[in-house]
């Protein structure tokens, strides 16, 4: 596998599930990152992991818990989600979260009934 | 406020039928502004970074300019394998901190 890699790359789930989205890259970056894609509206920045640790929450619900065991490894654990949280969720990485550009996986598109 | 806008929000061109997708921006500390091609169902692809005003990037048919206050991405004669949505991001830097600013994309639909 290269590049950035997601699963699953579709997830169904009702608001009392729990299920997790995994994200993992295999170009040797520093950092990791969650975004939430919504129909028309731009990308959102949800969590910043640099170095496995955690750099920036964008006052994201506590419904979304991320998880980044190493740097090439990222988790967004899903609990009690709402209609509204459905959407492409899309992880990056980059170098490091200072300077470089961000290479995208292919996203999970959650559907939330 | 930091803010990034593109226009426009849908394009239709005929097969051959060049012009020009705008990213206008309003960040301080601007760091680097990126253009980035997304398909549906996928994530966003990375097509070119440009850091300084004046500079210029080519790939195949796309080239990205930028000034202090917006890039444009121009297409030439495009294909219709080069319809998909186009999406602008600045990163700044404010206060010892970087962040990523998105625009909300143009789609672009390339008739045969």
């Amino acid at each position: 596998e290269t590049g950035v890699t997601q699963t699953p790359r579709h997830l169904v789930m009702g608001m009392t599930n729990k299920k997790s989205l995994k994200c993992e890259q295999h170009l040797g970056h520093n950092a990791m990152y969650w975004y939430k894609q919504s129909a028309k509206k731009p990308l959102e920045l949800m969590f910043v992991y640099n170095f496995k640790e955690q750099t920036e929450n964008n006052s994201v619900p506590s419904r979304f818990s991320p998880e980044c065991p190493n740097s090439s490894h990222l988790f967004l654990h899903l609990h009690t989600l709402q209609p509204e949280d459905s959407a492409l969720y899309l992880c990056a990485s980059s170098q490091d979260p200072s300077w470089e550009t961000q290479y995208f996986g292919p996203g999970t598109r959650l559907l939330v009934l | 406020e930091d803010q990034v806008t593109q226009s426009p929000e849908a394009l239709r061109l005929q097969e051959g039928e060049s012009s020009s997708l705008n990213c206008s921006y309003t960040v301080s500390g601007l760091r680097g502004l990126f253009w980035y091609r997304q398909d549906p169902g996928k994530g966003p692809e990375f097509l070119f970074t440009l850091y300084s005003a004046g500079e210029e990037k080519e790939k195949e048919r796309l080239k990205a300019t930028l000034t202090k206050k917006e890039s444009f991405l121009h297409i030439t004669a495009p294909k219709p394998e080069d319809s998909a949505t186009y999406l602008c991001a600045v990163q700044a830097a404010t206060s010892g901190t970087y962040k990523y600013i998105f625009g909300t994309g143009t789609r672009l639909k390339v008739l045969a």
